[in-house]
């Protein structure tokens, strides 16, 4: 059964720390992105990522970096964790170029910033 | 950029019909697609339609596009209360193929007994 699975159902943080939000899959998929989903915005693109080390800014990427090192491993990071920041961060992932586009995704990590 | 509307809202009695409308900016996207969010869940794909297409039907689901009017519809026929979720539209950004979607607000349907 194809998974993509994210480390951290829960997290609570402070202001101003650190986070990092790990997804992993095992589609050997090209694409990965990270969402953000608020209730009443939908989702909203942060990054994505078409190939190992390569990144594209999405359309809310401030405050957010990522990370891919390895095909399989696609990391969020706040760098100093805000209150605004607060919310369900959902990771999917898709094959390369030439198909319907379909995403899998994770069951989401939600955030709280304290 | 991409716009992408969903009311936010929808509630049934089962065993009536539901449908869950779309409108959207981009006409360069090749594919729209329904995703459906379990409570506690991630998304997973109910359907698609290419952008030629008009209609598609999968079971108790129908997808009616209307190019002209930039609208989407699901159709979900004899909606049980396991169909109770967040439904939303999307749209491959720009035409593109590698999964890059812009998504509605995502409509929840509540289904009462």
């Amino acid at each position: 059964d194809v998974k993509v699975t994210q480390s951290s159902r829960y997290l609570v943080k402070r202001t101003g720390e650190k986070v990092f939000l790990e997804c992993v899959q095992d589609m050997d998929h090209e694409n990965m992105f990270w969402y953000r989903q608020d209730p009443g915005l939908g989702l909203r693109l942060i990054y994505f990522s078409y190939d190992v080390k390569m990144k594209e800014k999405g359309d809310i990427p401030e405050g957010y970096s990522v990370s891919r090192e390895k095909k399989e491993r696609f990391s969020l990071i706040l760098e100093s964790a805000s209150t605004n920041q607060t919310s369900m961060y959902l990771c999917a992932s898709s094959t390369g170029g030439g198909h319907t586009g379909e995403l899998f995704f994770g069951e989401g990590s939600r955030l709280t910033v304290l | 950029g991409e716009d992408v509307e969903q009311s936010l809202f929808l509630s049934v009695r089962e065993g009536d019909s539901s449908v869950i409308n779309c409108t959207y900016t981009d006409s360069s996207s090749t594919y729209l697609y329904w995703y459906k969010q379990e409570p506690g869940a991630g998304l997973q794909l109910l359907t698609y339609i290419f952008s030629n297409m008009d209609m598609k039907q999968d079971q108790r689901l129908t997808v009616l596009l209307n190019k002209k009017d930039k609208h989407l519809s699901l159709r979900i026929a004899d909606t049980q209360t396991g169909d109770s979720a967040i439904y939303f539209c999307a749209l491959n950004a720009g035409g593109t193929s590698y999964g890059k979607l812009t998504f509605g607000q995502g409509t929840i349907l509540t289904v009462h007994p």
